[in-house]
């Protein structure tokens, strides 16, 4: 089945080591997202790529750093995490239609 | 702006009661809207959707209606089970080349047997 790949499901770091997760997409989408989820909250959109172009939320912490090397392929990575960047990570695609689909997420644990 | 307002949980039922949960949308133009489900540790799975006014999205027993005149999109399933505990978001999309998603809050349901 075309599916959103995240790993790993969970990712445990130590304070201010940096971090960097993984999806994977098979549904040959142009667009892929990362959005943020804390405890009990709406995912907060980061920052999204449409083909190659790479475009940033205005209120996304510098921490917070994409890479798209191809179409299936998107990571994030979080240079210094601090304890307030413990949550959930979620990625999504999409085609030139408005639907999106989500991957499982990655729990980040911030020690 | 865009925003969503979805009424605040938790909504606590009993198995086979009558399920109703507010949506309300400002949008400029015409956006699509969504229902997401979200189970405990889990990501989004589209629910269901609607693309146009009076439009009516279902799946696995919810439904919801796409109501242009009350800015409206209220989730309901005429029986619900232990199984749909989760948390449910409305979102709306419009669409400029690609899909932009404005969630609302969320609310979670607690099915007891």
């Amino acid at each position: 089945d075309a599916m959103v790949i995240q790993n790993p499901r969970y990712q445990v770091t130590q304070f201010g080591k940096p971090v960097t997760l993984s999806c994977s997409q098979t549904l040959n989408h142009n667009v892929m997202y990362w959005y943020q989820q804390k405890s009990s909250q709406a995912p907060k959109l980061l920052f999204h790529y449409y083909d190659k172009d790479f475009n940033n939320e205005a209120d996304t912490p510098d921490n917070f750093q994409s890479r798209r090397p191809n179409t299936s392929f998107c990571f994030l990575d979080i240079r210094s995490p601090g304890l307030g960047d413990a949550a959930m990570y979620l990625c999504a695609t999409s085609s030139d239609r408005d639907e999106q689909f989500f991957g499982p997420g990655t729990r980040l644990t911030v020690l | 702006g865009n925003s969503v307002t979805q009424m605040e949980g938790p909504v606590t039922l009993s198995e086979e009661a009558f399920l109703t949960i507010n949506c309300t949308y400002t949008a400029t133009g015409y956006p699509s809207l969504f229902w997401y489900v979200q189970y405990p540790g889990e990501g989004l799975q589209l629910l269901l959707k609607a693309t146009k006014a009076d439009d009516k999205g279902s799946n696995k027993g919810f439904e919801a209606t796409y109501r242009k005149e009350t800015t409206s999109f209220h989730l309901e399933k005429g029986s619900v089970q232990v199984s749909d505990s989760a948390v449910y978001f409305c979102a709306l999309s419009t669409y400029s080349g690609y899909s932009t998603l404005t969630f609302g809050k969320g609310t979670m349901l607690l099915v007891s047997p």
